[in-house]
């Protein structure tokens, strides 16, 4: 079965500009997930989706950082406008109804000079 | 709140001779346990899991880790590293399907 897939790869923006990130999660997974990996750090939940509700969206920056998964299948994570701490690498991940497995996309290098 | 520690951030070992990534886990109940790999450029791959059925968990290219209560620990082991080993390694604890993972231990393998 085809993987998660995110685009872009890398991104390279100046502070105070917008950029976007799409993530495709493998097919009938119901759950999607946003993370945040900063170097040198494991991944931080920024957002999960159930369907196309949002569960939990405790971690995320709300004044700056946006997602939505419209009809419940692919989601789209923006941050307007970037600050320089943003630079990490965002990794989106889904899972199905049976356990807790989550399969993660190759990830978006995000640099904001 | 769940958590886990990792307490090594880089470990080195020489090909062919043993893996050692410990951590140890913080919760309240009996918590599912994760170990994720992650190659440079590549997404996070699951190595293994514990859900509270046998403690000794085995799971791909090798690799296994033991769920020890008394000690809180789910330590990763493998007995002889190759050099595709090398990678970055999760421990990871989840519950109400979110996982918190821990910093990481970064495993050099060298020839």
């Amino acid at each position: 079965e085809a993987g998660v897939a995110q685009s872009p790869r890398y991104k390279i923006i100046e502070k105070r500009q917008s950029v976007a990130f799409w993530c495709n999660p493998i097919s009938g997974h119901a759950t999607l997930y946003w993370y945040q990996q900063i170097l040198g750090q494991g991944p931080k939940l920024l957002i999960q989706f159930q369907n196309n509700g949002v569960v939990d969206d405790s971690q995320l920056p709300k004044d700056r950082f946006s997602a939505e998964r419209l009809k419940g299948v692919d989601s789209t994570l923006k941050i307007q406008p970037a600050k320089l701490e943003d630079s990490a690498v965002y990794l989106c991940a889904s899972s199905g109804q049976a356990n807790y497995e989550q399969y993660f996309g190759p990830g978006t290098r995000l640099t904001v000079t | 709140a769940q958590s886990v520690t990792q307490l090594d951030s880089h470990v080195s070992v020489s090909e062919g001779t043993p893996v050692l990534l410990r951590c140890n886990y913080s919760s309240s109940y009996s918590p599912s346990l994760f170990w994720y790999v992650q190659h440079p450029n590549k997404g996070l791959q699951l190595l293994l899991k514990y859900t509270s059925a046998a403690t000794l968990v085995k799971g791909i290219n090798g690799f296994e880790a033991e769920f020890k209560k008394s000690e809180t620990s789910f330590h990763l082991t493998k007995p002889s590293a190759h050099m595709s080993d090398a990678a970055e390694y999760f421990c990871v604890i989840g519950s109400a399907r979110q996982l918190t993972f821990g910093s990481g231990t970064q495993l050099t393998v060298l020839p």
